[in-house]
């Protein structure tokens, strides 16, 4: 089993549906991170979370809402979709400290039609 | 938050040559860089996390060295082989703290012609 799984894989959703993407990571890892991205643009910051109880911001959290329901969980929700947030969406995981490398999900394809 | 450079954007070589790119980084307050490898239809996987001056690391073929008071690092593929064909990405705390996330570059593309 891979050790951050990212659920769906691929999802098409229509304008102004909710929908929410799912992390779930066997590391063990306090920190947790959805980032996006878009070509030519590289891995945007979307959410960070260091512990259970902590929620931040990223560069581009505007539409967006997260959940961490457990260490091991984190969830991101876009309440109303729009045609923009079409993207790869990856979750991240690392131990604490800016020198351990992180640990992706295979990621999620969105696309808002 | 700032700001990581990566040059060039893509490179096409043939099998056999080795090649390098760059990232470029603010120098102040350095705390860590890291590379990463992102193969097509896959995530990015780790390949160096890089934390002194005068720094090189070395994963088979590929290489990495670090110059924290110039603020650049090079990436080296020595021999480079098809599967090589990957986006190198580099990284690095986004305020030079170990309690900010990753600020990403936008990548090298690198293709290697069979």
């Amino acid at each position: 089993d891979a050790d951050v799984t990212q659920t769906p894989r691929n999802r098409i959703t229509k304008t102004g549906k909710r929908i929410m993407l799912e992390c779930s990571q066997t590391k063990g890892h306090d920190r947790m991170y959805w980032y996006r991205q878009d070509p030519g643009l590289g891995l945007r910051l979307i959410y960070y979370s260091f512990d259970v109880k902590d929620i931040n911001k990223g560069e581009i959290s505007d539409g967006y809402s997260v959940s961490r329901q457990a260490q091991a969980k984190f969830s991101l929700s876009l309440e109303s979709a729009i045609p923009n947030q079409t993207a790869l969406y990856f979750c991240a995981t690392s131990s604490a400290g800016g020198n351990y490398g992180y640990t992706f999900g295979s990621g999620t394809r969105l696309t808002v039609v | 938050i700032l700001n990581v450079e990566q040059s060039p954007q893509s490179l096409h070589v043939q099998e056999g040559d080795s090649t390098n790119f760059t990232c470029s980084f603010p120098s102040s307050n350095f705390y860590a860089l890291h590379w990463y490898r992102w193969e097509t239809a896959k995530s990015p996987e780790a390949l160096f996390v890089m934390t002194l001056n005068g720094d090189e690391k070395k994963k088979g073929r590929i290489s990495a060295t670090l110059n924290t008071k110039e603020g650049y690092s090079y990436l080296y593929i020595k021999g480079s082989q098809p599967e090589d064909s990957a986006t190198y990405l580099c990284a690095f705390p986004g305020r030079n703290s170990g309690n900010t996330p990753l600020v990403f570059g936008k990548g090298t593309r690198l293709s290697v012609i069979a």
